[in-house]
């Protein structure tokens, strides 16, 4: 159980184009996921909360219009980037809070988005 | 404010116990856990520590003390599979937040 999908994969785009990376739980309902961005040899640096009918809130620094959250339902979330550039291109992983009492996170498999 | 710090690299040797240790500071208290990625993958839960002490678990343990703001994830009999990046995170008081180390990367050697 608590299994967390993403897709795509991958992603290869070019620069001003704009990706959308879908985050699901499969066999549990979550009512929060995060999205987190990974650089190549770097921890993962959360990037937001999204809240299933709510609006997401942002960590500080990421910048909201950029980076779009919906979660339309309790096991969807999307993170969509805009006018992607090359800085952007990372490693994507969103997470969702399984509802059991010790707040643990399971991890989709996460996006390799490269921007050229 | 919140602070967690690892050790950036660990190198070990095939068969060898290994310590991972991690150091925290956070405003409340609500578990540590330790998680495991290979590169390219997302990470994976290896344990969470809610109380002081050692838990086992195989191959893995994870130890914790509050009062020191320390814990260590304990790795026996070392695999080459083991060679991966560690994770030590703390979940923020009731936001559900985590916050990460920097991680350990841990490369075994034959």
């Amino acid at each position: 159980g608590a299994v967390v999908s993403q897709h795509p994969s991958r992603v290869i785009c070019k620069s001003g184009t704009s990706v959308k990376i879908e985050c699901r739980s499969l066999d549990f309902q979550a009512t929060t996921m995060f999205w987190y961005r990974q650089f190549p040899k770097q921890s993962l640096m959360l990037m937001a909360t999204s809240n299933e009918g709510s609006k997401a809130t942002y960590e500080q620094g990421v910048e909201k219009d950029k980076f779009l959250i919906n979660h339309a339902s309790l096991t969807l979330s999307t993170l969509t980037v805009t006018s992607a550039h090359p800085e952007d291109s990372s490693f994507y992983i969103c997470s969702a809070v399984g509802g059991g009492g010790n707040n643990e996170q399971f991890f989709g498999p996460g996006t390799r988005l490269t921007v050229l | 404010g919140q602070n967690i710090d690892q050790p950036t690299e660990m190198t070990a040797t095939e068969g060898a116990i290994v310590q991972i240790n991690c150091t925290y500071q956070t405003s409340g208290f609500n578990g540590l856990f330790w998680y495991q990625q290979h590169a390219g993958e997302a990470p994976t839960f290896l344990s969470y520590n809610v109380l002081d002490g050692l838990e086992e678990k195989g191959r893995f343990s994870s130890f914790l003390s509050r009062s020191k703001g320390y814990s260590y994830l304990l790795l026996k009999e070392l695999q080459m599979k083991d060679s991966a990046s560690y994770l030590c995170a703390a979940p923020l008081s009731n936001t559900g937040k985590l916050i990460f180390g920097q991680g350990t990367t841990l490369q075994v050697k034959p």
